[in-house]
């Protein structure tokens, strides 16, 4: 099952920098799209997310930007902190909310070096 | 501030047994889930649960697996007869409350050991 897919296992930023992840999915039918973080032996922790009516979601240093046309969206974290290493999963959903069967990428682990 | 709890942090077992895994949802909240993740795998959704029955299952989700709430404040995944492939990170998640756009929260898992 491909419908999403990270096709970067890792990233590696300088503190300070901009740390841009990406996501990209098959299925049409998904309408909305969320960012989850995950810290080992946690759970998924919601970052953001943003429905397929907008383009661009921004809350604090999080930024996801979503083109439907390319079917793919980024999360962008400006300025990057050590404190944001951890795995990052783009998951996807039918119906315009989250409330239905999440699908999720494989994950982009995100290392910001100090 | 609220969050999902899950019991046990980790289960051992052996094949061919059953296994009951254990959550409390955030208050209020009225929709629940369960995923699990093979290690080195992506995050599966198993089954969704609302009004007390379940909305949406995966193929993953057969007759060996079943979903309980049994009472206001628990909600449990049990796998009747383990396989060593049951062997993963099991999640339990929640969202909705009454009158809110919400989004799911994840408890901190469920370590699932079959020898």
């Amino acid at each position: 099952d491909q419908q999403v897919k990270q096709n970067s296992p890792s990233l590696s930023v300088q503190e300070g920098r901009i740390s841009i992840l990406n996501c990209d999915y098959t299925n049409s039918m998904f309408d909305y799209f969320l960012w989850y973080k995950k810290y080992p032996a946690e759970g998924p922790t919601f970052l953001i997310s943003i429905s397929s009516i907008k383009d661009k979601n921004e809350d604090g240093r999080f930024t996801v930007f979503l083109n439907k046309s390319a079917k793919h969206l980024s999360l962008h974290i400006v300025p990057s902190q050590p404190g944001d290493s951890a795995v990052y999963f783009c998951a996807a959903s039918v119906g315009g909310t989250s409330y239905g069967k999440l699908t999720f990428g494989q994950g982009t682990i995100l290392t910001v070096h100090p | 501030e609220p969050e999902v709890t899950q019991t046990p942090s980790h289960q051992v077992t052996q094949m061919g047994q059953e296994v009951i895994l254990r959550c409390v949802p955030i208050s209020n909240h009225l929709y629940f889930y369960w995923y699990r993740q093979i290690l080195g795998q992506k995050v599966e959704f198993l089954v969704s649960f609302y009004n007390n029955e379940i909305s949406e299952k995966s193929e993953i989700f057969d007759d060996q697996f079943s979903v309980e709430r049994p009472d206001g404040s628990n909600f449990t995944l049990k796998i009747r007869s383990t396989k060593l492939e049951d062997s993963a990170m099991y999640f339990c998640a929640s969202s909705g409350r009454q009158g809110y756009t919400d989004t799911q929260y994840f408890g901190p898992g469920t370590r699932l050991t079959v020898l």
